[in-house]
């Protein structure tokens, strides 16, 4: 089955240390985003990708950087920069102007 | 810069209840508006507003776009204990050049319905 795979479903950070979301998709969608979301919040956009090797910055990029090597895998990594990540991550892609298809998400927790 | 504002914030209903859902919002290069209910994690998508006034209907729920007033309202009739969400209206608008643009959310409307 097609779909979007996000990994790990838990995440734990400690203090001044990046780690790296794993967003993977086999739905040949050429677009692809990251959301953030908080709690009783709706979704944030922080980075997206409408081509490989290419990407651009949406509302909230301060603190996380992505690469989009491969068409099928959007990681995103989150920085030390970033003071407040605590948060649920999202990933979405889309083929055309419509139809988002999110994946389960992982949840990030600063320890 | 985007702006999309939902409201109420949260409700609190009984089953069979009805509820009217809202959402107003300020975006460039506008296409579409999209509902979505997420329950635990991954949103999931209700509906697809193009068209200034034409309803969109899916069992209970229902959904209109007001281009003019630029809004749109999600109503749910007969509310059941599966309804209890968090509901997303996220307006689609270009973006980067492309065809593909990208969705603004609001901060969402969290339903919850008792027995």
């Amino acid at each position: 089955d097609g779909g979007i795979t996000q990994s790990p479903k838990y995440l734990f950070r400690k203090e001044g240390q990046n780690v790296t979301l794993s967003c993977e998709q086999n739905l040949n969608h050429d677009a692809m985003y990251w959301y953030r979301q908080d709690p009783g919040q709706g979704l944030r956009l922080i980075y997206y990708s409408q081509i490989v090797n290419d990407f651009q910055k949406g509302d909230i990029a301060e603190g996380y950087s992505v690469s989009r090597e491969k068409k099928e895998s959007f990681p995103l990594t989150v920085t030390s920069a970033q003071k407040n990540p605590t948060a649920f991550y999202l990933c979405a892609s889309t083929r055309d102007s419509y139809g988002y298809t999110f994946g389960s998400g992982t949840r990030l927790t600063v320890v | 810069e985007d702006k999309v504002v939902q409201s109420p914030l949260s409700l609190v209903v009984h089953e069979g209840d009805t509820v009217t859902l809202n959402c107003s919002y300020e975006v460039t290069n506008f296409r579409s508006l999209l509902w979505y209910k997420q329950e635990k994690k991954a949103p999931t998508f209700l509906f697809m507003l193009t068209s200034s006034g034409i309803e969109k209907k899916s069992g209970r729920l229902s959904s209109i776009l007001d281009k003019k007033e630029l809004s749109s309202i999600l109503n749910i009739t007969a509310t059941q204990t599966g309804d209890s969400a968090i509901y997303l209206c996220a307006p689609h608008r270009n973006a980067g050049g492309t065809s593909y643009g990208k969705l603004t959310f609001g901060q969402g409307t969290i339903l919850t319905v008792h027995p």
